[in-house]
């Protein structure tokens, strides 16, 4: 059965502490592994799709890399705009996504 | 700007009603997706459709129901909403493919 778990479950920063946040999977033939940020009261927004292990994908201060077991999402000198709920998901052929539980970021001033 | 619309953002019924959450697409995709949200349960799909009156069952489709009738607008039906329905309710749509989905803003029920 196609699992995705997220690590850690919520993570406080400081403004300009740089992490990373976790995404491991575990799923025959991945096709395509998706990070969303979601804000409160609102739809996740895509972020970046990567398709192979060694892929990286950048935008602003974040970054998404990913192996054959994992993904990580690097938050570089992150802003307290950048407070949100991360979820990443994976996909097969012809399945559905498999969406993890989330991480909670809350960067603080 | 392609976008998945939902028509409301908040909504308050009582026990027993029929609800209707309405999602309308502009990008033209065939696949479309209702999921809820509840905290420490994540994203749970309820039902998709891959094509106009096409409908499957998702992980959680018990007390709900779906129609499609035309392309961009697929409704989640509440046949007779409970308490335990309160929820985040999410439409997305995606193109076939690999390719990801597209979240409308939510629709935030609660059933009293």
């Amino acid at each position: 059965e196609d699992q995705v778990t997220q690590s850690p479950e919520a993570l406080r920063l400081q403004e300009g502490e740089s992490s990373s946040l976790n995404c491991s999977y575990t799923v025959s033939g991945l096709r395509g592994l998706f990070w969303y940020r979601q804000d409160p009261g609102k739809g996740p927004e895509f972020l970046f799709t990567l398709y192979s292990a060694g892929e990286e994908k950048e935008k602003e201060r974040l970054k998404a890399t990913l192996t054959k077991k994992e993904s990580f999402l690097h938050i570089t000198a992150p802003k307290p705009e950048d407070s949100a709920t991360y979820l990443c998901a994976v996909t097969r052929l012809g399945q559905n996504f498999v969406f993890g539980p989330g991480t909670r970021l809350s960067v603080l001033p | 700007d392609v976008k998945v619309t939902q028509s409301s953002r908040y909504l308050v019924k009582r026990t027993g009603e029929k609800v209707f959450l309405e999602c309308v697409q502009d990008m033209d995709h065939e696949n479309m997706f209702w999921y809820r949200q509840d905290p420490g349960l994540g994203l749970r799909l309820i039902y998709f459709s891959y094509d106009v009156k096409m409908k499957e069952k998702g992980d959680i489709p018990e007390g709900y129901s779906v129609s499609r009738e035309k392309k961009e607008r697929f409704s989640l039906i509440l046949e007779s909403a409970s308490t335990n329905q309160t929820s985040m309710y999410l439409c997305a749509s995606r193109s076939t493919g690999d390719y990801g989905y597209t979240f409308g803003s939510g629709t935030r029920l609660t059933v009293v």
